[in-house]
């Protein structure tokens, strides 16, 4: 079964400062896919950013960047010079090719950036 | 523009009272997704949808149907809905494909259900 595990319920950072957010995942399919969704307190979920299973560079979408460790099974994302509006809940997901599309969530880490 | 539409946005009802909440996508995407979120929980995939007349059980289906007619349409059906059925709801479409891809999930906005 796959399982995804974000281990820290809330983060604070100071705006302009590097955050990182940790994602643990568990699978026994060779391939699969990581994405890491932000949800603003509006609601709607927003795509930040994927990685492969075989992709052998760290993904990178502007300020993210997602922090690959195949043999650890972690995918942690990275926020560079965070920002005010960066403050929402974060979700770490998984889908594999065994998995019919379906998106496994973590439980989410609540992100609130400061002045 | 590309986009999930649910609706509605919000309901409040009551036990037993049949509800629809109804998804539609605009970006001719094959599979399509139900989801539920509670807290502590993340999001829980309810069905999904293959294609037009496939449909299948995700992780949490119980109590819960839905359709698919046609390729931009996927419903989902509370026919007697319980308050354990309280949560907030999301569609999704994508291209389904044969193997993992960098294709995102594209979500509605979500669809916040009270049942008293």
């Amino acid at each position: 079964a796959q399982k995804i595990t974000q281990t820290q319920p809330g983060m604070f950072v100071q705006e302009k400062e590097a955050v990182t957010l940790d994602c643990t995942y568990d699978t026994s399919d060779p391939s699969y896919g990581l994405f890491w969704y932000k949800q603003p307190s509006s609601g709607e979920m927003i795509f930040l950013i994927y990685q492969g299973s075989y992709d052998q560079q760290n993904a990178t979408e502007g300020r993210y960047s997602l922090n690959f460790q195949k043999a650890r099974k972690s995918a942690n994302l990275v926020i560079s010079a965070s920002q005010l509006g960066d403050s929402a809940m974060y979700f770490c997901a998984m889908i594999s090719d065994t998995g019919f599309q379906k998106l496994v969530f973590g439980t989410g880490t609540r992100l609130l950036v400061s002045p | 523009e590309a986009q999930v539409t649910q609706n509605p946005r919000y309901l409040i009802t009551v036990t037993g009272k049949k509800l629809t909440v109804t998804c539609s996508q605009n970006m001719n995407h094959e599979y399509m997704s139900w989801y539920r979120q509670d807290p502590g929980l993340g999001l829980r995939q309810i069905y999904y949808s293959m294609n037009v007349e496939v449909t299948d059980k995700g992780d949490v289906p119980e109590g819960y149907k839905v359709s698919r007619k046609e390729k931009r349409n996927f419903p989902l059906i509370l026919e007697s809905p319980s308050p354990n059925q309280t949560s907030l709801y999301f569609c999704a479409s994508s291209t389904t494909i044969g193997h993992t891809s960098n294709q995102p999930q594209h979500f509605g906005d979500g669809t916040r259900l009270s049942i008293l």
